[in-house]
């Protein structure tokens, strides 16, 4: 079945600086990227997703990149903020939601 | 609020009990999923509903667990002689499908401590 691997488990790096967290995917059919944001007991939130069809997608400060070839996909945040602290998951699926394997998670600590 | 609420938030049992949980979905999507989420780890899929009807179910879902939503709305899981292993956080999701890949909004959770 389909495995999904987050590195690294935490990133710790200084406010304005850039975040890459990079996940890694087994199963060649996936074709959904979401990652999601999940701040101390709150609920997971979909930040940004990308489909197969496309190499890039970015929203202001967000960005997601993803390698078909290498079956690798990458969530990067410029300029971070303290308000960016928080657990980031990535996940894949093939297609829908139910199929959603979820990455170990990142703790992303941002220092002011 | 009009998103994806779940009941209790919190709940602490004795071993060997049986527990329930219920999620309303946002009120128009016709799809629901639990998943279960321990510390540290991303959420594991458990069961998804179209509308009334429970279409997957993970092996991790043993036969102590039960889920039903019967008119399509809120669902109800159960866990039946509760052991240690099943405190988690069991969180619940909807989404809207229309043949395309649509977003699923996760609810608060619901935290099982098993004592």
């Amino acid at each position: 079945g389909e495995n999904v691997e987050q590195h690294p488990s935490t990133l710790s790096v200084q406010e304005g600086d850039s975040a890459v967290i990079k996940c890694t995917y087994s199963d060649s059919a996936s074709n959904y990227f979401p990652w999601y944001k999940q701040e101390l007991g709150k609920r997971p939130q979909l930040i940004i997703d990308i489909r197969s069809n496309v190499g890039e997608k970015k929203d202001q400060r967000i960005a997601v990149t993803l390698n078909k070839t290498a079956k690798h996909f990458s969530l990067h945040i410029t300029e971070t903020q303290p308000e960016d602290s928080a657990v980031y998951f990535c996940a894949a699926s093939k297609g829908s939601n139910y199929q959603l394997i979820w990455g170990a998670g990142t703790k992303l600590i941002i220092k002011p | 609020d009009t998103g994806v609420s779940q009941d209790p938030r919190h709940k602490i049992t004795k071993r060997g009990q049986n527990v329930t949980f219920r999620c309303d979905p946002i009120s128009e999507h016709n799809r629901l999923y639990w998943y279960r989420q321990t510390l540290g780890q991303g959420p594991e899929f458990l069961t998804y509903f179209q509308n009334e009807a429970q279409l997957e179910k993970s092996r991790l879902l043993s036969d102590r667990f039960s889920a039903e939503r019967p008119k399509g709305s809120f669902s109800t899981l159960e866990i039946q002689r509760t052991e240690q292993g099943d405190s988690a956080m069991y969180l619940c999701a909807s989404s809207l499908e229309t043949g395309g890949l649509t977003e699923a909004f996760f609810g608060q959770g619901t935290r099982l401590t098993v004592v």
